[in-house]
């Protein structure tokens, strides 16, 4: 049973460039969220995925934009880059029609902005 | 403004002891909390959760205690391990959050042999 994957596992960007990480869910999970994790934090939520569509978004800029795909995977998207978007990008994956039901991790992606 | 909050960033404890881990929470509209483990260079755990309806829930070593009028939920580790050394984060969720996870900033446990 595969969890949650997500590519790359690491990247380096420069300022200003665009980035676009990748993230598969677990098998038989239908919605996917976004999370950013800085150095000594807990994660803080980007925004959820659920029918190829945005349910819910956090309090992040325009800049932070994604897409869900219909065989659910889904794509989160990163403008002109800041030094400050240096953090472990965290995809998990959850049964959208339920609620209170845990939400399951993939290992991150660490982007690093030079 | 944090709504979810761990107040102790580490906390050490011999091997065999019982490992208390506290978190306190501002938005009274939550109603499902949960508490994962991450060790370092992977994603977070989930351990165990607990909905609002109900004040504790166990499973295996692990119990989360909910109390919601002091707005505070605990982890019990017991008995404590070595393997349980790493990062303890909660999060919570429901009412105006919805679906978001809401976390706290962690505690990082050491268990020493």
């Amino acid at each position: 049973d595969a969890g949650v994957t997500q590519s790359p596992t690491h990247l380096i960007k420069t300022r200003g460039q665009q980035v676009t990480l990748r993230c598969s869910p677990k098998s038989g999970h239908d919605t996917v969220s976004w999370y950013q994790q800085a150095l000594g934090q807990g994660p803080q939520f980007i925004f959820q995925y659920y029918e190829e569509e945005e349910r819910q978004r956090g309090n992040f800029p325009d800049r932070f934009s994604g897409h869900q795909f219909p065989n659910y995977s889904s794509e989160l998207n990163v403008n002109a880059l800041l030094l400050g978007d240096s953090a472990l990008y965290l995809c998990a994956s959850s049964l959208g029609g339920s609620f209170n039901q845990p939400q399951h991790f993939g290992d991150g992606t660490r982007l690093s902005i030079l | 403004d944090q709504q979810v909050k761990q107040n102790s960033p580490s906390l050490s404890v011999q091997e065999g002891r019982i490992s208390i881990l506290n978190c306190d929470y501002t938005n009274s509209m939550f109603d499902y909390f949960l508490w994962y483990k991450k060790y370092p260079a992977e994603g977070p755990t989930f351990l165990i959760s607990i909905s609002s309806i109900k004040d504790k829930n166990e499973d295996g070593r692990f119990t989360v205690f909910l109390n919601k009028s002091a707005k505070h939920l605990s982890l019990h580790i017991v008995p404590s391990q070595p393997g349980d050394s790493a990062v303890y984060f909660c999060a919570a969720s429901g009412g105006n959050a919805g679906n978001m996870l809401t976390f706290g900033g962690g505690t990082r446990l050491m268990v020493k042999p």
